[in-house]
């Protein structure tokens, strides 16, 4: 199956502590867009990536939180120096091209706990 | 800015009975309209989604929606529900997906 590949699923983490996230795009998709979904709450766009390049942070918080998708291997959500209130599924999509018109492909998802 | 709103946060049916899950969005450019579903366990997937044309869309599973612009609204239905359909369900607007804080769907046998 070539879907989303997102790892790990589960992470745990202490308070101060990075946390990298990964996610393989479908075969063939050359956007990436990262979500989180907070307890309770819908999803909420944080990052939209093409190949080397972020397109979209509008939804990033401006600390702590990074993103690539380099030219070769997966894209990566970093958040450094994690905080409780970082603990939430983190999402990522895929899409062929830029999604005006092409639905996005989702992964499994990443459970991240802040001990 | 855009949002999209979903009233109903859990909706419990019994199987065979017809089903109806409100959105409402606020954007004031074209809009492009997604439901996504996601099962237990399971990854969102993509139910039905409206670009242009005909606003009335039919999607996998036997659901379909219905674009009304003068009411900003894209409601799913399913004339019957079945005991798979158990799942959180989500609409969303627009490339970024903005995404409403879902419907839960318990349906009971």
């Amino acid at each position: 199956n070539a879907g989303v590949m997102q790892n790990p699923r589960h992470l745990v983490r202490r308070r101060g502590q990075e946390a990298r996230l990964r996610c393989s795009p479908m075969k063939g998709h050359s956007h990436v867009y990262w979500y989180r979904q907070l307890p309770e709450e819908g999803l909420k766009f944080m990052v939209y990536l093409q190949k080397e390049n972020i397109i979209d942070e509008s939804g990033m918080p401006k600390e702590r939180f990074s993103a690539e998708f380099p030219k070769e291997g997966p894209s990566i959500l970093r958040i450094q120096q994690v905080v409780r209130g970082d603990s939430a599924a983190y999402f990522c999509a895929s899409s062929p091209r830029a999604a005006i018109n092409q639905p996005q492909h989702f992964g499994d998802g990443t459970r991240l706990s802040i001990l | 800015a855009q949002s999209v709103s979903q009233h109903n946060h859990h909706v419990i049916l019994s199987e065979a009975a017809s089903l109806e899950l409100g959105c409402n969005y606020s954007y004031g450019g074209t809009v492009n309209l997604f439901w996504y579903v996601q099962y237990p366990g399971q990854h969102l997937q993509l139910l039905l989604k409206y670009f242009s044309g005909d606003p009335l869309v039919k999607g996998i599973k036997g659901f379909e929606a219905e674009f009304i612009k003068s009411k900003f609204s894209f409601n799913l239905r399913k004339p019957s529900v079945q005991w798979s359909d158990t799942a959180e369900y989500f609409c969303a607007v627009n490339e970024k997906l903005t995404f409403g804080t879902g419907t839960r769907l318990t349906i009971i046998p």
